[in-house]
This record gives C-alpha cells, sequence and structure tokens, in this order.
C-alpha cells in the first residue's frame, strides 16, 4: 500500500513552453502532497505543499506564477512549470501524506530537461 | 531555521567494508527519518527514529539516534553493491508536516 505514481517519468520540453507533471496517490487519499525540486548531486528542496481544495503554499523564493499547482481531488496533484527555462530543468518529485498521519510517500519523480 | 549537516558528502568503498554515515542538526529532532534514494528515482524510508538513545536494525543497517536527539548515525556492515545510493536524513519542521533534508550522502560500494 501507500504508492504514489508520477507522469511523466521523463520530459523534454523546448524553451518557453509549459509542461505539465502529475502526481497520483494510487491507493489511499492524500490530503496533502508535496513538491521537491531535486538537482544533480544535490538533497530534495520543498517548493510547496498542496492540500486538496485549497491554494498551495509556496516556499520562499519559489514563484508561485512560475510553478503552478493543482490539487483539485485526494488523489491527483499537478505541477505546471510554465514558460520553462532551462535553469528549471531539474528532477521533480512530489510526496503524498494521508490525513493525520505525517509519514510521507515518495513519487518517483520526474526528469524535466528544458532545451 | 533548522540545518541537518550529514557527513561524509561522498563515500566510495570496496564490497565487504564498514561504514557509518552522520547527521547532525542545529536543534533537537521532532523525528528523524533515514532515507535511500537510487539515481533516477525517489527517496525511499528506510526508518523514523523518536526516541533519544534508540538503536534499530534493519538487516546490515543500524540506525543510532543520541541521547540529546540532536544527532543521529547508520551504520552499514558488510557493504554490498546494492547499498549504492544517496542517503539523506529528514526532519518534520513544522504541524503541517512538512520535511527538511540533509544534503546527503552519497554511497558507491564497488564490487
Amino acid at each position: 500500500g501507500a504508492v504514489v505514481s508520477q507522469h511523466p517519468s521523463r520530459v523534454i520540453c523546448k524553451s518557453g513552453t509549459s509542461v505539465k507533471i502529475e502526481c497520483r496517490s494510487l491507493d489511499f487519499q492524500a490530503t496533502t502532497m508535496f513538491w521537491y525540486r531535486q538537482f544533480p548531486k544535490q538533497s530534495l528542496m520543498l517548493m510547496a505543499t498542496s492540500n486538496e481544495g485549497s491554494k498551495a503554499t509556496y516556499e520562499q523564493g519559489v514563484e508561485k506564477d512560475k510553478f503552478l499547482i493543482n490539487h483539485a481531488s485526494l488523489t491527483l496533484s499537478t505541477l505546471t512549470v510554465t514558460s520553462a527555462h532551462p535553469e528549471d530543468s531539474s528532477f521533480y518529485i512530489c510526496s503524498a501524506r494521508r490525513g493525520g498521519i505525517s509519514e510521507q510517500y515518495f513519487g518517483p519523480g520526474t526528469r524535466l530537461t528544458v532545451t | 531555521t533548522q540545518l541537518l549537516e550529514q557527513s561524509p558528502q561522498f563515500l566510495s568503498i570496496q564490497e565487504g567494508e564498514n561504514l557509518t554515515v552522520y547527521c547532525n542538526s542545529s536543534s533537537v529532532f521532532s523525528s528523524l527519518q533515514w532515507y535511500r534514494q537510487e539515481p533516477g528515482e525517489g527517496p525511499v524510508l528506510l526508518v523514523t527514529v523518536v526516541t533519544g538513545g534508540e538503536v534499530k536494525k534493519l538487516k546490515r543497517l543500524t540506525f543510532q539516534f543520541g541521547d540529546a536527539r540532536k544527532d543521529s548515525s547508520l551504520h552499514i556492515t558488510a557493504a554490498q553493491p546494492g547499498d549504492t545510493g544517496l542517503y539523506l536524513c529528514a526532519d518534520f519542521y513544522n504541524q503541517g508536516g512538512k520535511l527538511i533534508f540533509g544534503q546527503g550522502t552519497e554511497l558507491s560500494v564497488k564490487p
């Protein structure tokens, strides 16, 4: 149990375009989902916290208009990178948390490359 | 702001050797977690330690939590190539369940 999937696993897009990444909790309802970013050889940095039915909370320094997060249901959150630039190339990882339980279950990540 | 420092950052050893990875916090941990991440994958939770002085074992992995709950170590006995990966310690830092991660220890075990 507690499986989280991400789609796509890899995506290449051209500079200036937008790309959407999906995060799904497959066998549980996730009241909260988190989005992380990880550069090569570095740790995970929290970008934003997404609660079902409400606006996402962004960490300091993360542009909310560039990284649009939608948590429309208890099993799906999406991250849209708008007007992507090469510096947005990174590994994006989501995690999901069941209500009342602190443990986070991580997705397999999405490798974004902006050319 | 809590800071988690891991050491060493990189470790390359031969199969069969033992190793220890450390995680130190600038403040008391609320609930320390250790994760392992393989390249191109999300992190996988290995263990959660809460009580000062706690020791947990997971096969060849031994996790220790300092009495003051500000430091932890991960010891691997007889490392195998399958242990290769990024080892991360993490702590919850607010009621919202946010996790803060250490910078990680990249372990390479050569056959």
